[in-house]
């Protein structure tokens, strides 16, 4: 099984500032033959069900603020939130798709306010 | 817009099953993969198995010996079956869209709250 590890487990930034995820996979989760990275970003607010964010590593999902972009290729992996608003804090989830069988989640990443 | 509705008991006794139902409105259920997700109490999440509206099916491995997932597609409906439960399956259960290819997950219901106690 594809392991998923998200850094940090939490994270506190001022509103206004960069905010930084990072995740690292077992493996690559790259098809060479297509170019494309099998992982997705979610948020999810307390009590709430997770937001689909980022999909392909870098495409933002229809609806979310520009200030979400992901990066990165191969086993690691970045979400950056470029300018920290409050209804952002929430906590922040990988995921890959690579693998059959089985979608593996990231532990999480809780993000608050400084 | 599609949205998803999970339905089901709250309240599992354990070695018993969990039998919840998602129902699809606004949309077909049709040509996509449906999935079901868990996350126990304050911990993160687990994918438990996706069926294709076809009826095929793909199952977490740790979880593959006590799930049944499967589809109703002239109710709109996927359902999930966990058998044999235990206090370890207590979890918030949700079910969601995963596309017309395996992968994100762009849709979510509101999620089922399944407590496992005598």
């Amino acid at each position: 099984d594809i392991v998923m590890t998200q850094s940090p487990d939490s994270l506190a930034v001022s509103l206004g500032e960069r905010a930084s995820i990072n995740c690292k996979s077992s493996q690559s989760v790259s098809y060479s033959s297509n170019n494309k990275n099998y992982l997705a970003w979610y948020q999810q607010k307390p009590g709430q069900p997770p937001k689909l964010l980022i999909y392909w590593a870098s495409t933002r999902e229809s609806g979310v603020p520009d200030r979400f972009s992901g990066s990165g290729s191969g086993t690691d992996f970045t979400l950056t939130i470029s300018s920290l608003q409050a209804e952002d804090v929430a906590v922040y989830y990988c995921q890959q798709y690579y693998s059959t069988p089985g979608h593996t989640f990231g532990q999480g990443t809780k993000l608050e306010i400084k | 817009q599609v949205q998803l509705q999970e339905s089901g008991p709250g309240l599992v006794k354990p070695s018993e099953t969990l039998s919840l139902t998602c129902t699809v409105s606004g949309g077909s259920i049709s040509s996509y993969y449906w999935s079901w997700i868990r996350q126990p109490p304050g911990k993160g999440l687990e994918w438990i198995g996706y069926v294709y509206s076809s009826g095929n099916t793909n199952y977490n491995p740790s979880l593959k010996s006590r799930v049944t997932i499967s589809v109703d597609t002239s109710k709109n409906q996927f359902s999930l079956k966990l058998s044999s439960v235990t206090a370890a399956d207590t979890a918030v259960y949700y079910c969601a869209r995963e596309g017309s290819i395996s992968g994100w997950m762009d849709v979510w219901g509101q999620g089922a709250t399944v407590t496992v106690s005598s």
